[in-house]
């Protein structure tokens, strides 16, 4: 059973658009939540860490935002590039270690030209 | 420097086969995850090490699945007498301490098995 559901599943933008990507989770008691970005035939790299006191954190173009009231996240891409085409992923980590991670199936983006 | 390195990067394995596979992780990185990718899925934990100690190996989905990390840096995810449902993306990740930090994590390795 999955505990981090993200929507949409796929979505296809014209590069210079912005774009926003969701993220709902089950997983309790929460650590901390991450999105990574995994390129096909690359492992995924991280692109933001928040925790349970964080509602936003940004990395260049990409903002994330967590509501740990409602167990929602979202990801912002502003301003797409054709190199933002990439699977992204939310990550819930739910045991006090921290480490234990729980994967959404990822939204895969298409940024076209 | 050098980030996460796994080796081989594919593999195509007949079944009944025994599979290893092997990961680098960052030089001085005390701890070390191993999760498995099925197609069109996010990531799955198998295994956690700090150092060479194997503290979490709850995400093994079977007795054949076997991993190691003898002298604290290199590790090897061992599979028995694979099966097509062993086909997946095997991806490794390290982080500098334990706990909430960071995980880097490497290519992956593809095993497909026939």
């Amino acid at each position: 059973k999955n505990q981090v559901e993200q929507s949409p599943q796929s979505l296809i933008i014209l590069e210079g658009k912005n774009c926003t990507l969701q993220c709902n989770y089950t997983v309790s008691p929460f650590s901390n939540l991450r999105w990574y970005k995994q390129d096909t035939g690359r492992g995924p790299v991280s692109l933001t860490i928040m925790t349970f006191s964080e509602n936003t954190k940004s990395n260049g173009r990409y903002t994330a935002t967590l509501d740990a009231d409602t167990k929602q996240s979202s990801l912002h891409i502003t301003a797409s590039q054709l190199s933002d085409s990439a699977s992204y992923i939310c990550v819930v980590s739910y045991s006090n270690s921290g480490y234990a991670l729980n994967f959404g199936k990822g939204t895969s983006l298409l940024v076209t030209p | 420097g050098a980030g996460v390195s796994q080796s081989p990067r594919y593999k195509v394995a007949k079944r009944g086969q025994d599979v290893a596979l092997r990961c680098d992780p960052i030089s001085g990185h005390v701890s070390l995850f191993w999760y498995q990718q099925a197609l069109g899925q996010g990531p799955e934990f198998l295994t956690y090490f700090q150092n060479e100690a194997q503290l979490d190996k709850s995400g093994l989905p079977s007795d054949r699945f076997f991993a190691e990390r003898p002298e604290g840096s290199v590790s090897t995810l061992k599979i028995q007498r694979t099966q097509q449902e062993d086909s997946a993306v095997y991806l490794c990740a390290s982080s500098l301490g334990t706990g909430y930090r960071e995980q880097y994590f490497g290519p992956g390795t593809r095993l497909t098995v026939t």
